[in-house]
């Protein structure tokens, strides 16, 4: 089975230039979920989808942060514009379902290290 | 709101010795999940190991265990016989009650030497 694809899996621009990630879920997984992680510090949840609807974004800058899932299955995470400190490796997730059951664990892509200089 | 607490930046163990990485959380959830996930120098982050809050056995997954004190909120991963491919950042999470969303701790970054 394949595992969640991101690309690119790295990316450098400027500030306050725009960015956009991508992510495939893996197949048959309702729910898809964007987490930045700053160098040493754990992911933090920016945005999850359960289908093509946003159940949590209460931790996304939606000033400068969008996220779609149009159609249910793949994803893009973009910023616009950049600042230093969107500096991360941004992960895309996938999970069956969005709900707290066992065995519903995320399944983790390999992410995009974005650096902004 | 839950936190997760990752105490040690760092780890070292030698090759084939057992090492505990140390996480404990804060919640007011009756039911959650405490997950660990492994993160190589490739940055992927691989599931290791989980842990239901009503579960009454300690999960074990191959060389790992999670030594659950649900009274002291701790939720502690085991590594035995440790390999020098585990070296890595490990994460401790927390799964709220409703929902699927992880909250994460700081992590620890093992070093198995030879």
């Amino acid at each position: 089975e394949a595992g969640v694809a991101q690309s690119p899996r790295y990316k450098i621009i400027e500030k306050r230039q725009s960015v956009a990630f991508w992510c495939n879920p893996i197949s048959g997984h309702a729910t898809l979920y964007w987490y930045q992680q700053i160098l040493g510090q754990g992911p933090k949840l920016l945005i999850q989808f359960q289908n093509n609807g946003v159940v949590d974004d209460s931790q996304l800058p939606k000033d400068r942060f969008s996220a779609e899932r149009l159609k249910g299955v793949d994803s893009t995470l973009k910023i616009q514009p950049a600042k230093l400190e969107d500096s991360a490796v941004y992960l895309c997730a996938s999970s069956l379902w969005g709900l707290a059951v066992p065995y519903n664990e995320q399944f983790f892509g390999p992410g995009t290290r974005l650096t902004v200089l | 709101a839950q936190k997760i607490t990752q105490t040690q930046p760092g780890m070292f163990v030698q090759e084939k010795e057992a090492v505990t990485l140390d996480c404990t959380y804060d919640t007011s959830d009756q039911s959650y999940g405490l997950f660990w996930y492994k993160q190589p120098s490739s940055g992927e982050m691989i599931f290791l190991i989980y842990q239901g809050s009503y579960d009454e056995q300690n999960a074990t997954e191959g060389r790992y265990s999670l030594n659950f004190q649900k009274a002291r909120k701790s939720a502690n991963l085991v590594i035995s016989a440790s390999q020098l491919g585990d070296s890595a950042m490990y994460f401790c999470a927390m799964r709220e009650e409703y929902g699927n969303k992880l909250v994460f701790g700081a992590g620890t970054i093992l070093r198995v030497k030879s």
